[in-house]
């Protein structure tokens, strides 16, 4: 069992809905939890980062993280065609050990017009 | 304009030989990464470095090597001995080891073998 599951869709939905993506991980030492957006042929990029339980918003985008059932989520409102990417959750168990980060398989999401 | 750069973006080796793929950044990091990515396995960590001529083996280390001779500088050399080289390769560097210090990634390079 991979220690952070992902499904990796793919997901299509239409221009203007919210999207929710998720993973769940079996390692109950991670406390930092990231969303990175990777576009086609390009590096990943940072889009949220929340440390333990809890909701974090900015703009659009709304992370939330359940560490009694070990999920965490991703919400897009209003989605956009330039939404369209892979999305890969990523989480490290940070303190005072190597912050080594375990990343998901990745969703690639595709919004159409 | 601070950033991380890798090259070439697209590399193509015949079975055998070595191939370099070079990572620069310019952020003052300390710490960088080498990560590679396949389709449907999201990014598996290769080697990493917390600071200049130390660097420590990540999760698929057998057939690569790396060097830190330079804070900026961080080389990755895919040895004919990695049996299945074709992957997306993405470096990446963050301030430091720590949880809460953010990796930020550069535009990666492909490597197809002939």
């Amino acid at each position: 069992q991979k220690e952070v599951e992902q499904d990796p869709g793919p997901l299509s939905v239409p221009e203007g809905a919210i999207v929710s993506l998720n993973c769940t991980y079996s390692n109950s030492a991670f406390q930092y939890f990231m969303w990175y957006r990777q576009y086609s042929r390009k590096g990943p990029e940072l889009l949220m980062y929340t440390y333990s339980s809890g909701n974090k918003e900015d703009g659009r985008f709304t992370a939330q993280v359940d560490k009694s059932s070990k999920y965490i989520s991703l919400f897009i409102r209003d989605s956009q065609p330039s939404d369209s990417a892979t999305y890969l959750c990523a989480m490290s168990a940070g303190g005072t050990s190597y912050g080594k980060l375990t990343f998901g398989q990745g969703t690639i999401l595709t919004v159409h017009p | 304009d601070g950033g991380i750069t890798q090259s070439p973006k697209y590399l193509f080796r015949k079975e055998g030989q070595n191939v370099t793929l070079s990572c620069e950044q310019n952020l003052n990091h300390d710490a960088m990464y080498w990560y590679r990515q396949d389709p449907g396995q999201g990014l598996r960590l290769i080697y990493y470095s917390q600071i200049v001529n130390d660097f420590q083996k990540g999760d698929i280390a057998e057939g690569y090597s790396v060097s830190r001779e330079k804070k900026e500088s961080f080389p990755l050399t895919v040895t004919s001995a990695q049996k299945n080289p074709t992957a997306f390769y993405l470096c990446a560097s963050s301030k430091g080891l720590a949880g809460t210090d953010t990796q930020y990634f550069g535009p990666g390079t492909r490597l197809t073998v002939l």
